[in-house]
């Protein structure tokens, strides 16, 4: 069983502030995790993906996300934010060594950027 | 090449009524999977589709609902007599044939009102 637990559900930076989105999941087996974002009235779209080797993953947009596993964690990270940030970002689960690929989802944060 | 497309993008139904909701796979694409997303809350699993085959419908409600995805046409998922509870965005998924961990792509969602 997994599950994803995304920390705050709203958050609201300033343009040019640095963005942390924060994530920490659960799995019984060796996880794989990802950013997906969502506009308004749309579908969504991957930023990043972690399956395996280095820990520091890099994605669209100048978004990067670290895999901690003594933490559990897979926080979302971009130095400098842009008013086309704001959007809906879900952390995503799913269990790399069963075939399962049925994705989990957090509940989603919703990031703000003021100008 | 043509992104994953759902239609239609708004359905409005009476209770008791049925829904169909169907997805186009990208090109390529031979897995689909449907997530539902209730108002202020993260993708759920509903089901996961090959052609002619349901390999995963862990998510799906016992009653009323059903998926398809047969060997010429696109995948549909079927809501019978539907309730108000079922007001929801629907997403479908797609991705390449092969190992988990392959990115799913998702469409823009059809978005059913129960009323």
């Amino acid at each position: 069983a997994q599950s994803v637990t995304q920390l705050d559900s709203h958050v609201s930076v300033s343009e040019g502030a640095l963005v942390l989105l924060r994530c920490n999941y659960s799995s019984s087996v060796p996880p794989y995790l990802f950013w997906y974002v969502q506009y308004p009235n749309q579908g969504l779209q991957l930023l990043l993906k972690y399956l395996s080797g280095s820990t520091l993953v890099k994605g669209i947009n100048g978004f990067e996300a670290e895999f901690k596993k003594s933490e559990t964690s897979f926080h979302l990270t971009k130095p400098s934010a842009h008013m086309s940030d704001a959007a809906e970002y879900f952390c995503v689960v799913s269990e790399s060594d069963t075939g399962r690929r049925a994705l989990t989802f957090g509940s989603g944060t919703r990031l703000q950027v003021q100008p | 090449n043509a992104g994953v497309m759902q239609n239609p993008r708004h359905l409005v139904r009476r209770r008791g009524q049925e829904a169909r909701l169907r997805c186009s796979p990208m090109k390529g694409h031979s897995h689909v999977y449907w997530y539902r997303q209730l108002p202020e809350e993260g993708l759920k699993f509903m089901v996961y589709l090959q052609k002619e085959n349901i390999i995963d419908e862990s998510g799906m409600p016992k009653e009323r609902f059903s998926a398809e995805f047969p060997k010429e046409g696109p995948s549909i998922l079927r809501i019978q007599q539907v309730v108000r509870g079922d007001s929801a965005a629907y997403f479908c998924a797609s991705s390449r044939p092969g190992v988990s961990g392959d990115e799913q792509y998702f469409g823009p969602g059809t978005r059913l009102t129960v009323t």
